[in-house]
């Protein structure tokens, strides 16, 4: 089965530099590539989303990369504020189809923003 | 409104009794999700209903029961606790679109 893989468990920056958090996965026909963020005491909220029929998306202060090729996925955050700091959590799925949403979720990375 | 309620929030159990979470949404959504979080790890599906049809993943199937009375709640059932179950357990639903939306956990504790 699917196996997505956070190899980061810890990431710290300074306020308004970048981050840019990575995520491997295993199988092929993994078309969906979300990011959820947890804040301290709360529980999982979705942040931004890939599909595979795209290499790049971007929202705001985020962007999300997609290689395909190299079966990695990465999620970039721009001038970043201490409100980013968080565990981020990346996931791939089948889709809604066949795979009717099943997320495999890697471990999580924490980001610390220091101010 | 997208917010998925569980409860209770805290829970602690005997080791070889009985666990019930409950899980539940306004928003009409059509599939319902289990996972269950360690610390240090990846939250892990455990089984999810769409609609009225229950999917239980192959390394979890005898170990957790579920069932959804109606589209608002599901439920997630231990039949005989374990000190392996102690984790959060989270709570998910999604309908057209593939976000899923979390609800805030059920920490469990088995002594």
């Amino acid at each position: 089965g699917e196996k997505v893989e956070q190899h980061q468990s810890t990431l710290s920056v300074r306020e308004g530099d970048s981050a840019v958090i990575n995520c491997t996965y295993t199988d092929t026909a993994s078309s969906y590539f979300p990011w959820y963020k947890q804040e301290a005491g709360k529980s999982l909220h979705f942040v931004i989303d890939i599909r595979s029929n795209v290499d790049r998306k971007q929202s705001q202060r985020l962007t999300v990369l997609l290689d395909k090729k190299a079966k990695r996925f990465s999620l970039h955050i721009t001038a970043t504020q201490p409100e980013d700091s968080a565990i981020y959590f990346c996931a791939a799925s089948r889709g809604r189809g066949s795979a009717l949403g099943r997320l495999h979720f890697g471990a999580g990375t924490q980001l610390i923003v220091i101010p | 409104d997208t917010t998925v309620k569980q409860n209770p929030r805290y829970k602690l159990a005997r080791v070889g009794k009985p666990v019930n979470l409950i899980c539940s949404q306004t928003m009409n959504h059509d599939t319902m999700y289990w996972y269950q979080k360690k610390p240090n790890q990846a939250p892990k599906l455990l089984l999810f209903y769409y609609d009225k049809i229950l999917n239980r993943e192959a390394d979890t199937f005898e170990k957790f029961q579920s069932s959804r009375p109606n589209n608002s709640f599901c439920s997630l059932y231990i039949g005989s606790a374990g000190l392996e179950y102690s984790a959060m357990y989270l709570c998910a639903s999604r309908t057209g679109g593939d976000t899923q939306y979390f609800g805030p956990g059920t920490r469990l504790l088995v002594l």
